[in-house]
């Protein structure tokens, strides 16, 4: 059972590219979230989908972002016209159901991607 | 400013000793829950309390939560070379359990 996979690990794109992340969430998770890491901060939550549905974007930037997660594929975080602000690690989560149960509150992160504006 | 804050922002210990770190957060929680993190890599979940909880321990990390002060401390006993990492709290609240809220880390350094 392999963890979420995230892709490309790293990506370099000019200012004013599209920028496309994906996330593969654990087999049988339905429920996935974005995060932005900063360099030297901690993660900000960014959006939180569950298969066709956005359940709660309020992290996330209102211009230039948006987030899916389809019924058959991975979870696609796309951001247009990316600026050097946007460089930062994002990472993606995911979970079985709504978290908060258990030992380990059901998430799963991945390794993330590092985003890189030049 | 964060849920959760973490300090000392950095630590520098030497191999054998212990390493204590604190996370403050600001409003009611379900859980807290300490990740570790190496340098460019991806997070890895350590140990979660739940409110309800003010103890817990997990081979040579040791977490307590003290609701009343909105604090919580994380301790490595006998720290190792490979505990060189950035360590953060997370804190879910009560009214949107799913999402996390992460301080800004303690960056430890463990001296051989």
């Amino acid at each position: 059972n392999a963890g979420v996979m995230q892709n490309p690990r790293h990506l370099v794109r000019r200012r004013g590219q599209e920028a496309r992340l994906r996330c593969s969430p654990m087999k049988g998770h339905s429920h996935v979230y974005w995060y932005r890491q900063l360099p030297e901060e901690g993660l900000k939550f960014m959006v939180y989908l569950q298969k066709e549905n956005i359940i709660d974007e309020s992290g996330m930037p209102k211009e230039r972002f948006s987030a899916e997660f389809p019924k058959e594929g991975p979870s696609i975080l796309r951001i247009q016209q990316v600026v050097r602000g946007d460089s930062a690690a994002y990472f993606c989560a995911s979970s079985p159901s709504n978290p908060g149960t258990g030992e380990n509150y059901g998430y799963t992160f991945g390794s993330g991607t590092r985003l890189t504006v030049v | 400013s964060q849920q959760g804050e973490e300090d000392p922002q950095a630590l520098s210990i030497q191999e054998g000793e212990n390493a204590t770190m604190n996370c403050s957060y600001k409003t009611s929680i379900n859980n807290l829950q300490w990740y570790r993190q190496n340098s460019g890599r991806g997070l890895v979940h350590l140990i979660l309390i739940r409110s309800n909880e003010r103890e817990k321990h997990s081979g040579r990390l040791r977490v307590t939560l003290d609701t009343s002060k909105k604090s919580s401390s994380l301790l490595i006993t006998a720290s190792r070379a490979a505990d060189t990492a950035s360590y953060f709290c997370a804190t879910d609240r009560m009214d949107s359990s799913y999402k996390l809220i992460f301080g800004s880390g303690t960056r430890l350094l463990v001296r051989p």
